[in-house]
């Protein structure tokens, strides 16, 4: 079993929609979960980290973290083309921040 | 914008050449990483380095070697490419201590034919 599954998609959704993007894991070592953002051609930039169980906002981004079912969503409202990327979703653990990522989802946002 | 570099973006180079990948951050990060990517697969962590002198083996095996002479260089090599090297390498960087970002460079697209 991968220790990070993610549907791969692809996603495509007309502009305006809320996009619902989602990973399962199955380490219970994971401390912390991340999600990236990944153009064409260009390498991951992050979007959001969490710590612990609960929801993060940041803007039109909202990040779920559930421990107890293992289960890490991303909420993307009001989409926009310009989110049209491959989201990656990772956990991680301890200082030396080895992170393990799902294999990403193919997001096309459509004008 | 994150300050980490690669060269070259792009790269065909004939089996059984030797081929070095270079990133370079201007961050002063102690920890620097390399992943091997693949179209619609994860990441791999292949080699990783907290400091100076110091490097380690990720978690999915590869024929590459690293070297950590400076802070902020961390080159990766291969003795003898093989089309099986085929991939996208990114190298990535982070400073020390939980809730520090990790910044990825653009990555480097190698194909061995």
């Amino acid at each position: 079993q991968k220790e990070v599954e993610q549907d791969p998609g692809p996603l495509s959704v007309p502009e305006g929609a809320i996009v619902s993007l989602n990973c399962t894991y199955s380490n219970s070592a994971f401390q912390y979960f991340m999600w990236y953002r990944q153009y064409s051609r260009k390498g991951p930039e992050l979007l959001m980290y969490t710590y612990s169980s609960g929801n993060k906002e940041d803007g039109r981004f909202t990040a779920q973290v559930d421990k107890s079912s293992k289960y890490i969503s991303l909420f993307i409202r009001d989409s926009q083309p310009s989110d049209s990327a491959t989201y990656l979703c990772a956990g991680g653990r301890g200082s030396n921040y080895k992170l393990t990522f799902g294999k990403g989802t193919l997001l096309t946002v459509n004008p | 914008e994150a300050d980490i570099y690669q060269t070259p973006r792009y790269l065909v180079i004939g089996t059984g050449k030797k081929i070095t990948l270079e990133c370079s951050q201007t961050m002063g990060h102690d920890k620097m990483y390399w992943y091997q990517q693949d179209p619609g697969m994860e990441l791999h962590l292949i080699h990783y380095s907290y400091g100076v002198n110091s490097t380690e083996k990720g978690d999915l095996s590869s024929e590459s070697t690293v070297s950590r002479i400076r802070t902020e260089h961390f080159p990766l090599t291969l003795e003898s490419a093989r089309p099986s090297h085929t991939s996208q390498y990114l190298c990535a960087s982070r400073a020390g201590g939980l809730g520090n970002e990790q910044y990825f460079g653009p990555g480097t697209r190698l194909t061995v034919t």
